[in-house]
């Protein structure tokens, strides 16, 4: 059971550059995430998905563009990357939005200079 | 503004010890706490807990919760460097989307 699986797991970008972070579930869960981890900031909520056809923004959306086709994939897309998006970046899934515990992918870490 | 803070942000012990880490909240529509341990990749599940007094226990780590005086401790008795990670505590809100609100982390090395 391979759980959340992210890809590519290292990127590194120029300023203005476009790029899709792939993410996909097999646990069948309806709610999916995606966060980004800075230093000293903890992890902070970029997207969300609470089903097929359904995404919704969350506390840090500018930059970012995210798609929900079927229920196994959750793409995130940096529309024109920029300095201030180098981080690592977490897909998540769960079962449901809230209350039950998010599975986490093993991350992306994006550079861009 | 809903916010979390861990304490202590960083902590070094030695096998054998036990360590408690600290998780505090201010927050509207609290539904839950989560601990996760991330150790260089994915943050891993620990507990979830969503009741006052009832401590949660796996092994040698054990939490409980307090939401009179809205914090939770994460305990690990006789710590092994496997147990060196960082610790990351979140709450969970109603009708926010499923959105966590994660604290800073608490990064404990544990040395033989």
């Amino acid at each position: 059971n391979a759980g959340v699986t992210q890809t590519p797991k290292f990127q590194v970008l120029k300023t203005g550059q476009s790029m899709t972070l792939q993410c996909a579930q097999d646990m069948n869960h309806e709610y999916m995430s995606w966060y980004r981890q800075d230093p000293g900031m903890g992890l902070r909520l970029i997207h969300y998905s609470v089903g097929a056809g359904i995404t919704d923004q969350g506390e840090v959306p500018n930059g970012y563009n995210v798609s929900r086709s079927t229920t196994e994939d959750f793409p995130l897309r940096l529309l024109s990357a920029a300095p201030s998006q180098t981080s690592v970046y977490f897909c998540a899934s769960s079962y449901s939005a809230g209350g039950s515990p998010l599975h986490f992918g093993n991350g992306t870490r994006l550079t861009v200079t | 503004e809903d916010k979390v803070v861990q304490s202590p942000l960083s902590l070094v012990v030695h096998e054998g010890d036990t360590v408690t880490l600290n998780c505090s909240y201010e927050v509207t529509n609290f539904r839950s706490l989560l601990w996760y341990k991330q150790e260089k990749k994915a943050p891993t599940f620990l507990f979830m807990l969503t009741s006052s007094g009832i401590e949660k226990k796996s092994g040698r780590l054990s939490s409980i919760l307090d939401k009179k005086e809205l914090f939770s401790i994460l305990n690990i008795t006789a710590t092994q460097t496997g147990d060196s990670a960082v610790y990351l505590c979140a709450v969970d809100l109603w009708n926010q989307g499923g959105k966590l609100i994660f604290g800073q982390g608490t990064e404990l090395s544990v040395k033989p």
